[in-house]
């Protein structure tokens, strides 16, 4: 079975702090994928990044980055100088090789950025 | 623009009233697909659609029909609403590649009284 787990339910920073959201994933397939989302206080679900199971390269876009390490399975995501608009829930989700090709979620991480 | 557009945004009905919430994508993807989102529980998916005429069903369809007559609509059919379908729906499409980003509409607020 599948599962990802993000221990870290709420997080609250004061802006301008770099914050760390955790994810831990487990999965028997090979060859998978990992993504982040954020659902902003409007409700929709926006894509952040998709990385594969075979690149383990970090990756920075801006103020976002993400931290890969197969060895802990764990696919972490940093905000540096947080800002108020940064507020939202944080998913991050696996996709194996199932059929389906469905996202298995986790159950999020609200992030209260406080001016 | 590219996107993935639901309707209705908001909704409420009452138990047994037959509804259907539409899902149209303008990207040309391959697979579709529904989830539904709920406290405690996360996001699970409903059903999905590997292409036109192509469906079947996710972790938890019971109570819900889909139909992918047209490569970009794939409307979610509730016969008979039930108040345990109250949830924020999401339609996501992908552009089938295997390996493809899944891109989600704007959700649909549904209660069912």
């Amino acid at each position: 079975a599948q599962k990802v787990t993000q221990a870290q339910t709420e997080i609250s920073v004061v802006e301008k702090e770099d914050v760390t959201l955790d994810c831990v994933y487990e999965t028997r397939d090979t060859t998978y994928y990992l993504f982040w989302y954020k659902q902003p206080p409007s409700g929709e679900l926006v894509f952040l990044i998709r990385r594969n199971s075979f690149d383990e390269q970090n990756e920075i876009s801006g103020r976002y980055s993400w931290n890969f390490q197969k060895s802990t399975s764990s696919f972490n995501f940093t905000i540096t100088a947080s800002q108020v608009v940064d507020s939202a829930v944080y998913f991050c989700a696996l996709k194996g090789q199932g059929g389906s090709e469905k996202l298995v979620f986790g159950k999020g991480t609200k992030l209260t950025v406080n001016p | 623009e590219a996107q993935v557009t639901q309707n209705p945004r908001y909704l409420i009905t009452v138990t047994g009233k037959k509804l259907t919430v539409t899902c149209s994508q303008n990207m040309n993807h391959e697979y579709m697909s529904w989830y539904r989102q709920d406290p405690g529980l996360g996001l699970r998916q409903i059903y999905y659609s590997m292409n036109v005429e192509v469906t079947d069903k996710g972790d938890v369809p019971e109570g819900y029909k889909v139909s992918r007559k047209e490569k970009r609509n794939f409307p979610l059919i509730l016969e008979s609403p039930s108040p345990n379908q109250t949830s924020l729906y999401f339609c996501a499409s992908s552009p089938g590649a295997r390996w493809g980003t899944q891109y989600f509409g704007p959700g649909t607020r549904l209660l069912v009284l």
